[in-house]
């Protein structure tokens, strides 16, 4: 399968900044996703990123909090704006193919003070 | 969309004791069904999946249940080891990787030695 690494692994960010989140893969792929993970919870999907289509948000997710890059098809961006203490979680993103499940990159965990 | 519930929140057993994780979903035209196991500070890692198409499936101690018609699935853990420990989800999607997939709520799974 894939490799999927995420940038930054962790951070601790203050209120109000944003932070972006990269997603690189080893291989091509068509689809990537973005999910949240809150403390002790389990993933909520933020978006479907299509390389070449704007992001396809799910409900409870806008674009301008969560905006979402995809200008290939081996890497991807999420930025979460203007962060509250609530925007602390784990971030992943995913990778799927036509024939194939979904495998997972390693998180990025993220603390808002 | 899809709803996914998964019962038990907590499951301990013996070490050598067989486990079962329960899971129901919502959407018909839901035809994919993996399982997750998340260790603590890790990605979700697939442990077996599932197609409509098929009721049953077997990975050495790991194996899951299908049952279309009352719409769903379970998995079973045979002679359970104490690195079983962990956190495990299951999903469902309509099409593989092709889609997004939506989450049960996940159980922590503690085996006792």
């Amino acid at each position: 399968s894939a490799v999927i690494s995420q940038k930054p692994s962790r951070d601790i960010c203050q209120r109000g900044t944003s932070l972006t989140i990269q997603c690189q893969v080893d291989s091509q792929v068509t689809m990537m996703f973005w999910y949240r993970q809150q403390p002790g919870q389990s993933l909520t999907l933020i978006a479907t990123a299509n390389q070449g289509s704007e992001a396809t948000y799910e409900s409870g997710f806008v674009i301008d909090k969560f905006p979402i890059s995809r200008p290939n098809l081996t890497f991807s961006t999420l930025t979460v704006s203007n962060m509250s203490p609530e925007d602390s979680s784990i971030y992943l993103c995913s990778i799927g193919a036509v024939t194939d499940t979904q495998y997972f990159g390693p998180g990025t965990r993220l603390t808002v003070l | 969309g899809e709803n996914v519930e998964q019962h038990p929140s907590t499951l301990s057993v013996q070490e050598g004791d067989s486990a079962v994780i329960k899971c129901t979903y919502s959407d018909s035209a839901s035809n994919y069904f993996p399982w997750y196991k998340q260790e603590l500070g890790k990605r979700p890692q697939l442990i077996i999946d599932i197609r409509s198409n098929v009721g049953e499936k077997k990975d050495q101690r790991i194996a899951v249940t299908l049952n279309k018609t009352a719409k769903h699935f379970s998995l079973h853990i045979t002679e359970t080891q104490p690195e079983d420990s962990a956190v495990y989800f299951c999903a469902a999607s309509r099409d593989t990787g092709r889609r997004a997939l939506t989450f049960g709520s996940g159980t922590r799974l503690q085996v006792q030695p």
